[in-house]
């Protein structure tokens, strides 16, 4: 059955502390993942897109990390901001039927 | 500027009515899709639609109809078949569909229904 499964369910972090935001799918054939914030009340917004043959993608302060081999994924985050508050949703994309599984997203709250 | 629209933001509905949500995209795109999200759980697709004039199910379409007549808009009738209609619905639409995998959903910011 394709799941993805995302850790931790929420954290806390004061501001300007990094955090790691884990992502274990089991989504196959898989065609790629993707990494999107969701704000409070507002629609997903993409962060990152990986492809099977890419380890690793930068958009700010914002890192993704990709090993197809063990089917993880972790988003990193650098000098959070009180902005970074926000739900972070790992979505999963099968390469068969291009089925989109979504993972239940981790909700970050950075304290200032 | 574009993107997706969606109308109402919030909307308050009796036990028993129909309700419609809106989507409108301007962004010349040919999926459109329409997901429900509950606390504590992922996303779930209700309806999706590759061209015009066509759609299919999702996982949890019971309850739900929808419509394509124009490419720009795709709206959603929660009836009251739906038992449990209270809940955050999300519009997305992206550039193609099947067999496009690297394509991005573009998210509208969302109508919560609330049934009283």
């Amino acid at each position: 059955k394709n799941q993805v499964e995302q850790s931790p369910q929420s954290l806390i972090i004061l501001e300007g502390k990094n955090c790691t935001l884990q992502c274990n799918y089991t989504v196959s054939p898989f065609s790629n993942l993707r990494w999107y914030k969701q704000d409070t009340g507002r629609g997903p917004v993409s962060l990152t897109i990986m492809t099977f043959s890419e380890n690793t993608k930068s958009n700010g302060r914002y890192t993704a990390t990709l090993d197809a081999d063990t089917k993880q994924s972790s988003l990193h985050i650098t000098a959070s901001q009180l902005s970074d508050s926000a739900s972070y949703i790992c979505v999963v994309r099968a390469n068969r039927d291009d089925k989109i599984i979504f993972g239940k997203g981790t909700r970050l709250h950075i304290l200032p | 500027d574009g993107g997706i629209t969606q109308s109402p933001k919030y909307l308050f509905r009796k036990e028993g009515q129909n309700v419609t949500l809106s989507c409108e995209q301007n962004l010349n795109h040919d999926a459109m899709y329409w997901y429900r999200q509950d606390p504590g759980q992922g996303l779930r697709l209700i309806y999706y639609s590759q061209i015009v004039n066509d759609f299919q199910k999702g996982d949890i379409a019971e309850g739900y109809s929808v419509s394509r007549e124009k490419k720009e808009s795709f709206p959603l009738t929660v009836t009251s078949a739906q038992k449990n209609p209270t809940a955050f619905y999300l519009c997305a639409s992206s550039i193609a569909a099947a067999g496009s995998g690297a394509n991005v959903l573009t998210f509208g910011a969302g109508s919560r229904l609330t049934v009283l």
